[in-house]
């Protein structure tokens, strides 16, 4: 199992960027995913997760309506749209596969987004 | 929100020692929870799911338990490469929530 994040960046206030996780070594469209971000310093904080199809997702309230989770299975690929940034939402933004819906069973390397003027 | 709340937030131990970390459930969770090792500059490592399953890979010494809203993850026999942070975390609601980190250090 791999998963490639990419996107990443340093971007001003109010700005967007968009992730990128690429995936591979096990059936992507058979997998829930998520994306968890980890602030300098600071503990792991989930924030976004799909499901299989991108039927159903959910979204922490730290960044519902700025964020949007999608992916596209035939690119084995997960996205997140980050839109309206924050100083706040500076953070290694991390690409999670999850096991049934439950516990993260792997993960990628992370990608940094830095929301600074 | 379930709020999960661990404990110590660092633990002083010694190589060959047992380190013992807790983590507390604002409400029931179940079993539905893991626990994740993370060692400075890497992702996160799965290390336990269900409460008491070890993760593929994951060493003997390494090991879960559950009383209500209370688990705990023991280490037993600390090797060089098991002093990092963990983490533990709810998925039995959403949004999915997780502690704020035990430090094992020397």
């Amino acid at each position: 199992v791999d998963l490639l994040e990419s996107g990443g960046g340093l971007v001003q206030p109010g700005g967007s960027l968009r992730l990128s996780c690429a995936a591979s070594g096990f059936t992507f469209s058979s997998s829930a995913m998520s994306w968890v971000r980890q602030a300098p310093g600071k503990g792991l904080e989930w924030v976004s997760g799909i499901s299989e199809r991108g039927g159903s997702t959910y979204y922490a309230d730290s960044v519902k309506g700025r964020f949007t989770i999608s992916r596209d299975n035939s690119k084995s690929t997960l996205y997140l749209q980050l839109d309206s940034l924050r100083a706040e939402d500076t953070a290694v933004y991390f690409c999670a596969k999850m096991y049934n819906w439950n516990e993260f069973d792997f993960w990628g390397q992370g990608t940094l987004v830095t929301v600074s003027s | 929100e379930i709020v999960m709340t661990q404990s110590p937030a660092t633990l002083s131990v010694s190589l060959g020692e047992r380190a013992t970390l807790s983590c507390r459930a604002s409400q029931s969770v179940s079993t539905n929870l893991a626990w994740y090792q993370q060692r400075p500059g890497q992702a996160p490592r799965l290390v336990i799911y269900g409460a008491s399953t070890r993760a593929t890979g994951i060493p003997a010494r390494f090991s879960g338990s559950a009383s209500g809203t209370e688990f705990t993850l023991t280490i037993s026999g600390l090797q060089s490469e098991d002093f990092a942070v963990y983490y533990c975390q709810q998925y039995s609601n959403w949004p999915l929530t997780f502690g704020q980190g035990t430090k094992v250090e020397v």
